[in-house]
């Protein structure tokens, strides 16, 4: 089945450093990848969508900014977490959308980031 | 904007014993899924349903959908310990096939 491998697992930083998420769809090419954030016993919340070859769509309330997302290929989105602030701390998880159907959504792994 | 909510938000049962969740929503969809979370990891998707169907099997779970009530509910039967985990559902609806997560059901499966 359809696999999204997504790095780091986990990462701590300091604040107002970057730190970048990587999320790769390893046996299928994902035209739109979506980056969801999730707080301890929280749902998933959307933050953007992300559209291969062309810029992001965020969701309302996202600083386009400092979530930056790049989706250069049809197998590798990255968010990049710019000048990190403790309340930047959550679990970041992406998705990735089969292109062979419309309903194929597969997660990654999700990304522990910690911003001391 | 959060669209289904799960209920109960936290359920403890004991190994062997069904678990039923529910899921509520508000507006129309196209299909609505069901995924688990183990603590601190990804989603595994589990089911999706469509709107014109009723109900899905996949060995030990079961969902229906009953769009007249915008409502859906998860079975697992004969639950195990492993089934531990959260439980979301998550709707897309209109043109948009991205789905919009509830806050989940936290499961625990005693041995």
């Amino acid at each position: 089945g359809a696999v999204v491998s997504q790095h780091p697992s986990w990462v701590i930083c300091k604040s107002g450093t970057s730190v970048k998420i990587e999320c790769r769809s390893l046996d299928f090419q994902a035209t739109t990848m979506f980056w969801y954030r999730q707080f301890p016993k929280q749902s998933l919340m959307l933050m953007a969508t992300s559209n291969e070859g062309s810029k992001a769509t965020y969701e309302q309330g996202v600083e386009k900014d400092k979530f930056l997302i790049n989706h250069a290929s049809l197998t590798l989105s990255t968010l990049t977490v710019t000048s990190a602030h403790p309340e930047d701390s959550s679990f970041y998880i992406c998705s990735a959308r089969d292109g062979q159907t419309n309903y194929g959504y597969t997660f990654g792994s999700g990304t522990r980031l910690t911003v001391v | 904007s959060q669209q289904g909510e799960e209920d109960p938000q936290a359920l403890s049962i004991q190994e062997g014993e069904n678990a039923t969740m529910n899921c509520s929503y508000k507006t129309s969809i196209n299909n609505l899924q069901w995924y688990r979370q183990n603590s601190g990891r990804g989603l595994v998707h589990l089911i999706l349903i469509r709107s014109n169907e009723r109900e899905k099997h996949s060995g030990r779970l079961r969902v229906t959908l009953d769009t007249s009530k915008k409502s859906s509910s998860l079975l697992i039967t004969a639950s195990r310990a492993a089934d531990t985990a959260s439980y979301f559902c998550a709707t897309d609806s209109g043109g948009s096939y991205i789905p919009t997560f509830g806050r989940g059901t936290s499961l625990i499966v005693h041995p």
